[in-house]
């Protein structure tokens, strides 16, 4: 299995921060790399596929980037929303699918 | 627009079955996308079960493979997962979601979430 490994597992931040999430793959990935934010009680939502590209009415202050085994989601300027667990997901060639352990993400 | 709803008992005896449904609407489950099953145990992360496509072609987690079973009714246009000889491990929210069939796979649509709790 591709293990997924994201650092750092919690953080604390402001809001109008500047946020920046790590993920790092077990092997090369290529860009098949998926971000999404889970608020409690809620499913997970997509915000970046393949490392970079936005999902349709995700604001554009989520922002992915990366290639191969390192992978990095950016928040630009927090907002009181997006405070959430925000997890990754490889979808390369090799089963079976899997996500990194959660980046929980509390108000300062 | 499309959405997903999970459906099952929300309680099954440890070396029972578990037995979930997802009802889709908005699209047609003969599209082309996967139609996937993904559990998280309450407070963890999150584990891939398996997925489906409109052909019946399945794709399973190893680690589940010998007792689940992902499959689809297209006349109600709705596709179900069985896990079997469940145990404690296996308490989790269960998510069903829609992937398109591309290469860049990723889970664009979720339901809601059902929690099923193993226990006697």
């Amino acid at each position: 299995d591709i293990q997924m490994t994201q650092s750092p597992s919690s953080l604390s931040a402001s809001v109008g921060d500047r946020v920046t999430i790590t993920c790092r793959a077990s092997q090369s990935i290529s860009t098949y790399l998926n971000w999404y934010q889970q608020k409690p009680g809620q499913a997970p939502k997509l915000l970046i596929y393949e490392a970079s590209s936005l999902q349709s009415g995700v604001p554009s202050r989520f922002s992915g980037s990366g290639s191969g085994t390192d992978f990095t989601l950016t928040i630009s300027s927090l907002q009181p929303e997006d405070f959430a667990t925000y997890y990754c997901q490889q979808s390369y060639y090799t089963l079976p699918i899997t996500f990194g352990q959660g980046t929980r993400l509390e108000i300062e | 627009q499309v959405q997903l709803q999970e459906s099952g008992p929300g309680l099954v005896k440890p070396s029972g079955t578990l037995s979930l449904t997802c009802a889709v609407s908005g699209v047609s489950i003969s599209s082309s996308n996967w139609w996937a099953w993904v559990r998280q145990p309450p407070g963890k992360g999150l584990e891939w079960i398996g997925e489906i496509f409109q052909t019946g072609s399945t794709n399973y987690n190893p680690s589940l493979k010998s007792r689940v079973t992902i499959s689809l009714d297209k006349s109600k246009n709705q596709f179900s997962l069985t896990l079997r000889s469940v145990t404690a491990a296996d308490t989790a929210f269960y998510y069903c979601a829609q992937a398109p069939d591309t290469r860049a796979w990723r889970l664009d649509y979720w339901g809601q979430g059902t929690l099923v709790t193993v226990s006697s």
